[in-house]
């Protein structure tokens, strides 16, 4: 079975640019959860998506945004990127079983802001 | 917000010698415990997991106890082989009271580990 597939996985934006990652699930998972990765803050949730519907958010302002789709398939969003955006964005697929999520991670994106 | 305290934030460890990493966590009665290891380049990969109502569990070299007393868990990577040479974070899904989680991970800070030939 195949893994968890971030698109793309480098990129190289400038200050005030908007960036859109791509994130592909292990095939049968239906929910999705974005993470930033930085020297700094380490490992933060960014949201989780389930069956089209953002069911938990973390503490990032609006800039972030994401959504997924019925294939549930899942996009981030970052709008007037900042340097401090600049991380490695994961991507992580589950099949919730009732009382504990097995998250599988993507290999991420590198983002670097100009 | 629920926090875990990694520690320490790097190991130096001889091969064959056993490496130890502790997490500690706030007081909750629903958590689910996965443990991540992480290669330059790469994702975390699920290393191995437990869930409170568990002291123990072993899965080869890889071990997590753990000491709800405390507030602490450790894992414990006997017989340490080069090829562990990685980064290694414990986490805590937040699960409710009807067991959903809502695949939201909170990692500790992570530890990295260094095996020498």
């Amino acid at each position: 079975k195949a893994g968890v597939t971030q698109t793309p996985r480098y990129l190289i934006k400038t200050r005030g640019q908007q960036v859109t990652l791509s994130c592909s699930p292990i095939s049968g998972h239906r929910s999705v959860s974005w993470y930033q990765q930085t020297p700094g803050q380490g490992l933060q949730f960014l949201f989780e998506y389930f069956s089209e519907t953002q069911r938990n958010k973390g503490n990032f302002p609006g800039r972030f945004s994401g959504r997924q789709f019925s294939n549930s398939r899942s996009e981030m969003n970052v709008s007037t990127l900042e340097l401090g955006d600049s991380a490695l964005y994961l991507c992580a697929s589950s099949l919730p079983q009732g009382n504990a999520d097995t998250q599988y991670f993507g290999p991420g994106t590198r983002l670097t802001v100009l | 917000q629920q926090q875990v305290k990694q520690s320490p934030q790097s190991l130096i460890v001889q091969k064959g010698g056993i490496s130890i990493i502790n997490c500690a966590y706030e007081n909750t009665a629903f958590d689910y415990f996965p443990w991540y290891q992480q290669f330059p380049g790469k994702g975390p990969a699920l290393l191995i997991a437990i869930r409170p109502d568990v002291s123990e569990k072993k899965e080869g070299r890889f071990t997590i106890s753990f000491n709800k007393s405390a507030k602490q868990f450790s894992l414990h990577i006997m017989d340490s082989q080069p090829g562990d040479s990685a980064t290694y974070f414990c986490a805590r899904s937040l699960i409710n009271a009807g067991g959903t989680s809502y695949g939201k991970l909170t990692f500790g800070q992570g530890t990295i580990l260094t095996v020498h030939p």
